[in-house]
This record gives C-alpha cells, structure tokens and sequence, in this order.
C-alpha cells in the first residue's frame, strides 16, 4: 500500500547532537512538508519541498536543515542550534498535480533531548 | 498572524450530547481550501473533510456535519450523538492556492474534546 513512512517513531537526543528523521513516501507525490507539533500549538511548518533538490524554510526553520535528493525521500536534521527540539514531528506530502489538494500525513516521530 | 483560530481550547462532553467545534479563518486569497483533521492520542492525522472557497454546501456524513460560511469566516463541525471514541484533538487547516508556502497547510492550534461514558 502506498503512503509515508516516518522513522523512528521514538528518538531520543543529547543535548549537543544532532539528530535526522526520515520521511519516505512511495506515492509519487511532488511536494513534501515536515511540520512540528507542540502540545497546545497546533502544527507549524519547519520546511517543505516541491520538486527534487529544491526546499523552503516554513514558519520555524530555525535550527533546522533538510535534503531533497529523491522525489520519495524529505528526511530532516535536528542540529544542536534547535534550542528546544523536543517535539512531535509530523511529514505529509501531496501530488501538486491534484486538484484534491489531498495531503497525506505521515505517523509521526517523538523527539525526547535527555 | 494566526490564520486559522480554534478558540475552544478543549470540550468536554458526555456520551451522546451534540458537540460543535469552531473554527474561524483568515485569508485574502479567493481560492482556498478548508480542512479538518483528527489526532487520536496514537498522534496520526485523520483526514475528515475538504471544502473549497466556492462551495459552501454545507456536508453531513453519518454523525458528522460541517457548516461553511464565507460571510463569517467559519468552517464549524457538530458531531451528534458523541461517542467516546470521538476523544481526540481536533485540527482546522487552510490551504491558499495564492501562498508562498508551497500549498502548505496553516492549522490552528486545535481543540481537545474529551467524550465521557
């Protein structure tokens, strides 16, 4: 079945490191998105991607780096510059060629800094 | 600036009742799209429904239901006959086709209903 795949879904970090998530997605979908979940914040938009070796930073990019090599592939880096990296994260991607405008979320990964 | 405003925080109900959660948005852009999402506590989106600028029908799906209404802003969702398994953070999102965001969606902060036997 098609659909994103985040991992891990738990990721414990030090202080001082730096930490990537993945984000694969077997959908064909052009445009993929990393978003970050605070408890009573919603969900805000860290960076996203419409074609290959493109990106964009969101609303909170700060600390924050991503790759677009593979159309499938968005994964994202945690770097120690992140103040407060503990979080829920959260990636989607979309067909841009869809006039649905259906995203597709994926599960989600935990980041603990202990 | 919060495009999207859920001003219900959290809700709390008990089986059965009728809930509706509000959800108030701003925009410039002509052509948009309204979203809502659940979140069970496992943390995934669940899509519920999509509504574009230009239809203001208003939607019912099973004990679900929306109403739109460009005049006020608002895209409000009722659930009748809650059930606890309706226990969930509840999203509001808008997408604008004129951002520069890449058709991001812009959420709103959400609402927690909490559905007691």
């Amino acid at each position: 079945d098609g659909g994103i795949t985040q991992s891990p879904k738990y990721l414990f970090r030090k202080e001082g490191q730096n930490v990537t998530l993945s984000c694969e997605q077997n959908l064909n979908h052009d445009a993929m998105y990393w978003y970050r979940q605070d408890p009573g914040q919603g969900l805000r938009l860290i960076y996203y991607s419409q074609i290959v070796n493109d990106f964009q930073k969101g609303d909170i990019a700060e600390g924050y780096s991503v790759s677009r090599e593979k159309k499938e592939s968005f994964p994202l880096t945690v770097t120690s510059a992140q103040k407060n990296p503990t979080a829920f994260y959260l990636c989607a991607s979309r067909n841009l060629g869809s006039e649905l405008y259906g995203y597709t979320f994926g599960s989600g990964t935990r980041l603990t800094v202990v | 600036a919060q495009k999207v405003t859920q001003a219900q925080t959290e809700i709390s109900v008990v089986e059965k009742e009728d809930v509706t959660l509000d959800c108030v948005y701003e925009t410039r852009d002509t052509t948009y799209y309204l979203f809502w999402y659940k979140q069970p506590p496992s943390g995934e989106l669940v899509f519920l429904i999509r509504r574009n600028s230009f239809d203001e029908q208003n939607e019912i799906s099973g004990r679900y239901s929306w109403n739109f209404q460009k005049s006020t802003s608002s895209f409000n969702f009722t659930i009748t006959a809650s059930q606890v398994v309706d226990s969930a953070v509840y999203f509001c999102a808008l997408s604008e086709v004129n951002s520069n965001s890449g058709y991001a969606l812009n959420f709103g902060k959400g609402t927690s209903l909490l559905v007691t036997p």
